[in-house]
């Protein structure tokens, strides 16, 4: 069966500090990986997408970058936080119709 | 005008009640329609997903596509208190290799014992 993994779980972070965010799947090959932020009582906000190794789709203009370094390996990025970065980012991986996800990291930029 | 609508609530009901959760979409091309729940701090969980119109069952969880309303609905029979959770509706094109979802801001539902 699919196992997708993310960590840390829970992050606080300065404002201007570094950020790396690391999701990985098993027990599927070539998914396609997705990074979602998710702010308080809000929705889902799609940051980026990845359809396979080192190919990387941006939705949204911001502080963040992601890559995909291995097949099953995702990781989101920031060189300098900001406090508008604070969220719950969660990492998902499609099926053939639908998306599973991750327990998620919840970062605080302090 | 987004895509997707969905009433945040919160919604409030006693244990063993049917509860009724609805988004309402724009885009005519959505052809798969997911609902997931998700609790507190934790990542959302897939309960359903329908293809096109129709309904479909699971247990005391019923999932229904009216695409010429551009309607879909889940239905909760005998909830329970650990029904108690956000849920969110989900739905994508058939068409492209990215299988984006656009998604609903979630409907916040308490289930009172």
């Amino acid at each position: 069966s699919q196992t997708i993994h993310q960590w840390p779980a829970t992050l606080v972070q300065p404002v201007g500090s570094p950020l790396s965010l690391e999701c990985t799947v098993e027990g599927t090959s070539n998914p396609n990986l997705y990074w979602y932020r998710q702010a308080a009582g809000r929705g889902l906000q799609l940051l980026f997408y990845s359809v396979g190794i080192g190919q990387i789709s941006s939705e949204v203009p911001q502080n963040l970058s992601a890559s995909r370094p291995q097949d099953r390996q995702f990781i989101l990025s920031s060189k300098k936080l900001l406090l508008s970065d604070s969220g719950f980012y969660l990492c998902a991986w499609s099926g053939r119709y639908e998306q599973y996800f991750g327990p998620g990291t919840r970062l605080t930029v302090t | 005008q987004k895509e997707v609508e969905q009433d945040p609530g919160p919604l409030s009901v006693p244990e063993g009640a049917i509860v009724s959760l609805n988004c309402t979409y724009s885009n005519s091309a959505f052809q798969y329609f997911m609902w997931y729940r998700q609790y507190s701090r934790k990542g959302p969980e897939l309960l359903m997903y329908t293809y096109s119109s129709g309904n479909k069952e699971d247990g005391r969880f019923t999932a229904q596509v009216d695409k010429s309303s551009k309607y879909i609905s889940l239905f909760i029979r005998d909830s329970q208190p650990s029904d108690s959770a956000t849920y969110l509706c989900a739905m994508r094109r058939n068409d492209g290799n990215n299988r984006k979802l656009i998604w609903g801001l979630g409907t916040s539902l308490a289930v009172n014992p």
